[in-house]
């Protein structure tokens, strides 16, 4: 099936450095949502984004949506060892289709910090 | 409020066997997705119920359906199961409009010997 086109695939960063990763589509989506899932549990909502352009932060995430609607920013500052994990990036909606209910989702980043 | 709930957590089946999974929503929200997630597939989408009604599907083939009861709680059925069902199955719930944020369960992982 349609997947995102999510990067990096894996970071190994040194706590208290920025991160950054993400995400892009050959379709628009009108809402765009980050995810962070820990190993045996099912996504956690960071951030979703409903309109083309906004930037939005939640503490030490800031994601973007972008312009075009095909593309969306996830930064972390100042990482911390819990920061570990797989990042999903997810588009909801857009162009034809029905869009009830299906998110799409990116490959995930394997975010690792080391102490 | 209660997050999403799914039983069992884990689950041990044979080939050729059927499953039923369960998921509770959070109370309030009609809409109930399910997703299946493998290392290589990663997370796809199964099937969407809203008022006890499928809305959408996903590319999964009929031994994969679904259904919704009155109070919105939700069950997955896999018939026949194969080795390549092995997955960690996923329930989402939102209030139900197209553009609702939706908040996942636990997951249940099912593994086909």
């Amino acid at each position: 099936g349609q997947q995102l086109n999510q990067s990096p695939q894996s970071m190994f960063i040194q706590e208290g450095e920025d991160v950054s990763m993400n995400c892009t589509s050959s379709s628009i989506f009108n809402t765009w949502l980050w995810y962070k899932q820990d190993p045996g549990e099912g996504p956690v909502l960071l951030i979703a984004l409903y309109k083309a352009g906004e930037l939005t932060s939640n503490g030490r995430l800031t994601a973007q949506f972008g312009i075009t609607r095909k593309d969306s920013f996830l930064n972390i500052s100042a990482s911390i060892p819990s920061d570990v994990g797989i990042y999903f990036c997810a588009g909801q909606g857009g162009a034809g289709g029905t869009s009830y209910g299906k998110l799409t989702f990116g490959q995930g980043t394997i975010l690792t910090v080391h102490p | 409020k209660a997050g999403v709930t799914q039983t069992p957590r884990y689950l041990i089946k044979t080939r050729g066997q059927q499953v039923t999974l369960s998921c509770s929503p959070i109370s309030g929200h009609r809409s109930v997705s399910w997703y299946q997630q493998t290392p290589g597939q990663g997370l796809q989408f199964l099937f969407e119920y809203f008022s006890e009604t499928q809305r959408n599907k996903g590319n999964f083939p009929g031994r994969f359906s679904g259904r919704q009861f009155s109070n919105s709680r939700s069950e997955m059925n896999v018939s026949t199961l194969e080795l390549g069902d092995s997955a960690l199955y996923l329930c989402a719930s939102s209030p139900g409009t197209a553009r609702d944020t939706q908040y996942f369960g636990p997951g249940t992982r099912l593994t086909v010997l």
